[in-house]
């Protein structure tokens, strides 16, 4: 199992350029989750999937868009980057244990720079 | 709203010293409360966590944590701690009755630095 994966594990935009950050889990779970973190602030959740073709928004969701392409696959995409989107970027799966009990697991992260 | 509280940007501790790290949360009910590690360039590690049962819950690495109901609180500790154990720690919470996705909620983190 490789768990939760990332691409790219690095990127440098300009302001206005547009990405889209990859993330797959091979673990069948059913909740996916994208989250930002920055010195200070902790992770933030940007937007998370309960469950393939759902999409919620998270504490922080200005500025992205997220897409539930099926179980194993969750992107997010910045249509029109902002140097205060400049952070590090991480995936994460939650197990379909009993009520919400399980951990969740987490992506390397991808950090990503927008000049 | 839930929403969780790290007093400590950092905790500096001896090795072989205890060590506690805090953590407050606020959330109705009756919450998942999770702790994570982080390692330089590395993405977070699960290391324990409070469902439901005995208040003191044990996890990697020798890590405890205490879950006090009156005051929402959810300590980390060690009886002794190790240079290895710098790193930053993240508190977590889950509200278990929002079942579209179980969003959990991280803390800003605690950095912890052991001198050697």
């Amino acid at each position: 199992n490789a768990g939760v994966t990332q691409t790219p594990k690095f990127q440098v935009l300009k302001t206005g350029q547009s990405m889209t950050l990859q993330c797959a889990q091979d673990m069948n779970h059913n909740s996916m989750y994208w989250y930002r973190q920055d010195p200070g602030m902790g992770l933030r959740l940007i937007y998370y999937s309960a469950s393939e073709g759902t999409t919620d928004k998270g504490e922080v969701p200005n500025g992205y868009n997220v897409s539930r392409l099926n179980k194993r696959e969750f992107s997010l995409r910045l249509e029109s980057a902002a140097p205060s989107q400049t952070s590090v970027y991480f995936c994460a799966s939650l197990g379909g244990g009993a009520g919400g009990t399980d951990t969740q697991y987490f992506g390397p992260g991808t950090r990503l720079t927008v000049l | 709203a839930q929403s969780v509280a790290q007093p400590e940007d950092q905790v500096n501790v001896a090795e072989g010293n205890p060590l506690t790290v805090k953590c407050t949360y606020s959330v109705s009910g009756n919450p998942y409360l999770f702790w994570y590690v982080q390692y330089p360039n590395r993405g977070l590690q699960f290391l324990l966590k409070y469902i439901t049962g005995d208040n003191l819950v044990k996890g990697s690495y020798g890590f405890e944590a205490e879950f006090n109901k009156s005051q929402t609180s959810f300590h980390l500790k060690k009886p002794s701690a190790l240079v290895s154990d710098s790193a930053l720690y993240f508190c977590a919470v889950r509200d278990p009755r929002n079942t579209g996705g179980f969003k959990t909620i991280f803390g800003a983190g605690t950095r912890l630095f052991v001198k050697a």
